[in-house]
């Protein structure tokens, strides 16, 4: 089993329409959690943290389950610019070293 | 204040060749890790470097792969006799402080290996 399962996608959705990923991680005592934007050919890019009580940075929702060890993205009123692969990553050691990555999910936003 | 800078950006070398790749981390960032994303394939952490100290190497293959980070300049990861399944995008990140978990990554290098 990956450490870090991601459903590879594409997904390919409309304009203005809503958006959700799921990942989920193989290691139970893993510190903490993180969804990174990578365009193609480029480096990834921290988007948001994900917490237990969940959290929200303007049309993204990131929410985690500890007890089903399951993280999600939702991503409201898709942007094409929202286009790229959205990589779920784990850290399980509690300091920046080790990142768990997903091999990522794709999408594609189209008018 | 400039992002983690990586050169080169792109690196081609032939089968058997030695292959230097160079990262600067953020000004004022002590911790360096190396990753590795195969194509189609995830990130994969290779090793973690402070200033002059390997700190976790448990992702780096145990032959041809080194890495580095002198007390001056910037750190090295070098793959000697390279083969043509080491071409992958290269990325290297820093952070300030090992309590930090935020790690800002520079653009990678890409090594194509013909």
């Amino acid at each position: 089993r990956k450490e870090v399962e991601q459903d590879p996608g594409p997904f390919n959705v409309p304009e203005g329409a809503t958006v959700a990923f799921n990942c989920t991680y193989s290691n139970s005592a893993s510190q903490s959690f993180f969804w990174y934007r990578q365009d193609c050919r480029k480096e990834p890019k921290l988007l948001m943290s994900v917490y237990s009580s969940g959290n929200e940075d303007g049309r993204f929702t990131a929410q985690l389950n500890r007890a089903s060890q399951y993280i999600s993205l939702l991503i409201r009123d898709s942007k094409l610019s929202d286009s790229a692969t959205y990589l779920c990553v784990v850290n399980p050691t509690g300091t920046a070293s080790k990142l768990t990555f997903g091999t990522g999910t794709r999408l594609q936003v189209t008018l | 204040n400039a992002g983690v800078m990586q050169n080169p950006r792109h690196l081609v070398r032939r089968r058997g060749q030695e292959a230097r790749l160079r990262c600067s981390p953020m000004k004022g960032h002590s911790h360096v890790y190396w990753y590795r994303q195969l194509p189609e394939e995830g990130l994969k952490f290779m090793v973690y470097l402070q200033k002059e100290n390997i700190i976790d190497e448990s992702g780096m293959p145990k032959e041809r792969f080194s890495a580095e980070f002198p007390k001056e300049g910037p750190s090295i990861l070098r793959i000697q006799q390279v083969v043509r399944g080491d071409s992958a995008a290269y990325f290297c990140a820093s952070s300030d402080m090992p309590g930090n978990t935020e790690a800002f990554f520079g653009q990678g290098t890409r090594l194509t290996v013909v």
